[in-house]
């Protein structure tokens, strides 16, 4: 089954303990996105990956980092994380060929930074 | 940069009626995707619908259709015989045809339907 994962589904945490997001996906897409929902804000982009060894940042990269050494694996790092990085965060991928412009989403992981 | 608008945070609507959502986006760009997104309670992200730019024909999926005025830019999404299973958030969003692959979402807009 095609499918993105997220791992974990929720956590709690403290801030300044780093902290490890990943996502997996199984379809071999090349292009692979971090986002962070939040009430009244819809989904902001914070890094995307158009391939192995190739990330930039999206609207909202700050205290995050990003790295994809695999094709499928494309890891969300929180290295000192704050409050204000409680949200619900998802992990999207896609194809650079045709079909590109859909993206599919893992099941979110919700973040509390007490 | 391109922006979305959706400005009814929440509706409601009678089971078996029809609604329509609303969605306005901001871009100087002539081709680029628009797409229709559901988040159940599960919080998971289900596309609904997704429609080309530089088509006419105004996109179709079983109870769920467009209307595409790409002049006006706007893109609503009219859900026909609403099911409870249709009570979700559902968010618009824009993507360019060449670039990123950046998709740009809209604040959302929480549906109700009613028994």
């Amino acid at each position: 089954e095609a499918q993105v994962t997220q791992n974990p589904r929720y956590l709690i945490t403290v801030t300044g303990k780093k902290l490890t997001v990943t996502c997996s996906q199984n379809m071999n897409h090349e292009y692979m996105s971090w986002y962070r929902q939040d009430p009244g804000l819809g989904l902001r982009q914070i890094y995307y990956s158009m391939n192995v060894e190739v990330t930039d940042k999206g609207d909202v990269p700050e205290g995050y980092k990003v790295s994809r050494k695999e094709k499928r694996n494309f890891p969300l790092i929180l290295e000192s994380p704050s409050p204000n990085q409680t949200s619900l965060y998802f992990c999207a991928s896609s194809s650079q060929g045709a079909g590109h412009e859909t993206q599919y989403f893992g099941p979110g992981t919700r973040l509390l930074v007490l | 940069a391109q922006t979305v608008t959706q400005s009814q945070p929440e509706m409601s609507v009678q089971e078996a009626e029809t609604v329509t959502l609303s969605c306005t986006y901001d871009t100087s760009e002539n081709n680029y995707y628009l797409f229709w997104y559901k988040q159940p309670p599960s919080r998971q992200m289900i596309l609904v619908i997704r429609q080309e730019a530089y088509k006419q024909q105004n996109a179709t999926e079983n109870r769920f259709s467009v209307n595409f005025q790409k002049a006006a830019k706007s893109f609503s999404l009219k859900i026909s015989d609403s099911q409870l299973g249709d009570t979700a958030m559902y968010f618009c969003a824009f993507m360019k045809h060449l670039g990123n692959n950046d998709m740009r979402f809209g604040a959302g807009t929480r549906l109700t339907v009613k028994p």
